[in-house]
């Protein structure tokens, strides 16, 4: 079946804390994408891969990190948490780099990360 | 850069009664469009685009939505509601010329709740 994995579904943490949430994706996808999602501001974009090797920020990167050693795996890192960023995280993937390819963008279920 | 904005934060609404969820953006160039659904528990799924063409958009589960560029506006309607199209509902907006999806702006978010 065709997915976008993320793992855990659930993550509670302390500050400070070095955490990684996991993305997978079976799909051969170049684009892959992290958002997180926050009550009454819906989705933002963290950081986004076009492909192995290529990552940007997105609109909210601070304190987050990304890898893209391989086509099916983009990592979030946390490498020291904050309250601030107790968020539902997503995970997302397209086969193509842009909308116009008419490629759409396939999500994961999600991740609830509370930081205390 | 494009902006949306998403008027109503939550609509309740009878099952079989219509509804409508309105989306306004912002943007100096042309636009690509999206409406997602989030169901509780589950990442978000597309539910119909525009992309270019024909404003009025068919998508999945009765939904259609019409682009209107001299209001900015691209609102989604259902002409009956069932108790299953309770979640969450995204407008999305996107450069038209972009090579990116890392331009997608996210609205705030619909709450839609149907009752009996």
């Amino acid at each position: 079946e065709a997915q976008v994995t993320q793992n855990p579904r659930y993550l509670i943490t302390v500050t400070g804390k070095k955490l990684t949430v996991t993305c997978s994706q079976n799909m051969n996808h170049e684009y892959m994408s992290w958002y997180r999602q926050d009550p009454g501001l819906g989705l933002r974009q963290i950081y986004y891969s076009m492909n192995v090797e290529v990552t940007d920020k997105g609109d909210v990167p601070e304190g987050y990190k990304v890898s893209r050693k391989e086509k099916r795996n983009f990592p979030l890192i946390l490498e020291s948490p904050s309250p601030n960023q107790t968020s539902l995280y997503f995970c997302a993937s397209s086969l193509l780099g842009a909308p116009r390819d008419n490629s759409p963008l396939h999500f994961g279920n999600g991740t609830r990360l509370t930081v205390t | 850069a494009q902006s949306v904005t998403q008027l109503d934060s939550q609509v309740p609404v009878f099952e079989e009664a219509p509804v409508e969820l309105r989306c306004n953006y912002s943007s100096s160039v042309s636009v690509y469009l999206f409406w997602y659904v989030q169901y509780p528990n589950q990442g978000l799924q597309l539910l119909l685009k525009y992309l270019s063409g024909s404003t009025l958009v068919k998508g999945i589960n009765g939904f259609e939505a019409e682009f209107n560029k001299s209001q900015t506006s691209f609102h989604l309607r259902k002409p009956s509601v069932h108790i299953s199209d309770t979640a969450e509902y995204f407008c999305a907006v996107s450069e038209g010329t972009t090579d990116s999806w890392g331009k997608l702006q996210f609205g705030a978010g619909t709450q839609v709740v149907v009752t009996p």
